[in-house]
């Protein structure tokens, strides 16, 4: 079965800190993966997403994402953070032909001013 | 705003008493999906419509759950007979797309449920 695992529940950092966060998958096919962000108050939107090609995927706001098919990783990072990134960080894969999307359980990251 | 919109964005009822969420999609999006979130957890798939077909749904979704898209536009989820599992948050995603394509989903601000 189709599954994601995010190992960091919640994350505390200081502004300007480096940050990384861990998402591995379990996926028998071809695989998509998506990083959503929720700030607080406000709805699920992506961050960034891999589809094929380049395994490091650059996204909005300064994140970016590699995806090692030989470890089934696909880790988020950012050199260094700001307040405005507090939020909750879903991984995501799909696969098949709806695409529907399996997620992790998420990880919350707190950002010091 | 030409985003996903859900209505409403807070229910409350009481156990046992049956419940409709709507979920407007983007307007040129073919494809629909449900979702479903609980406290500390990322949303679980409930159901996909392509077009007005309901496609695939997931085992969560007890036949206590109903959900329609009659004309491949705006979609209901209707839950009856609630019960205090039920309070979640309730998301509704859109994507344009067809078989075996990948296109990002979009998400609106959900419908959350309280039952009493």
């Amino acid at each position: 079965a189709q599954s994601v695992s995010q190992h960091n529940h919640h994350v505390i950092l200081s502004e300007a800190a480096s940050l990384e966060l861990g998402c591995n998958y379990s996926y028998g096919g071809t695989v998509n993966l998506f990083w959503y962000v929720q700030y607080p108050g406000q709805h699920l939107q992506l961050l960034l997403k891999y589809f094929s090609g380049d395994p490091l995927v650059k996204g909005i706001k300064g994140f970016e994402a590699e995806f090692i098919k030989s470890k089934f990783s696909f880790n988020l990072r950012k050199p260094s953070v700001q307040w405005s990134d507090t939020a909750e960080y879903f991984c995501a894969v799909t696969g098949g032909a709806t695409n529907k999307l399996i997620f992790g359980t998420g990880t919350l990251l707190a950002v010091q001013p | 705003d030409t985003g996903v919109s859900q209505d409403p964005r807070h229910k409350i009822t009481k156990r046992g008493q049956n419940v409709t969420f709507r979920c407007d999609p983007i307007s040129e999006h073919n494809r629909l999906y449900w979702y479903r979130q609980t406290l500390g957890q990322g949303p679980e798939f409930l159901t996909y419509f392509q077009n007005e077909a309901q496609l695939e749904k997931s085992r969560l979704l007890s036949d206590r759950f109903s959900a329609e898209r009659p004309k491949g536009s705006f979609s209901t989820l209707e839950i009856q007979r609630t019960e205090q599992g039920d309070s979640a948050m309730y998301l509704c995603a859109s994507s344009l797309g067809g078989t075996f394509i990948t296109s990002e989903q979009f998400f609106g601000p959900g419908t959350r449920l309280t039952v009493l």
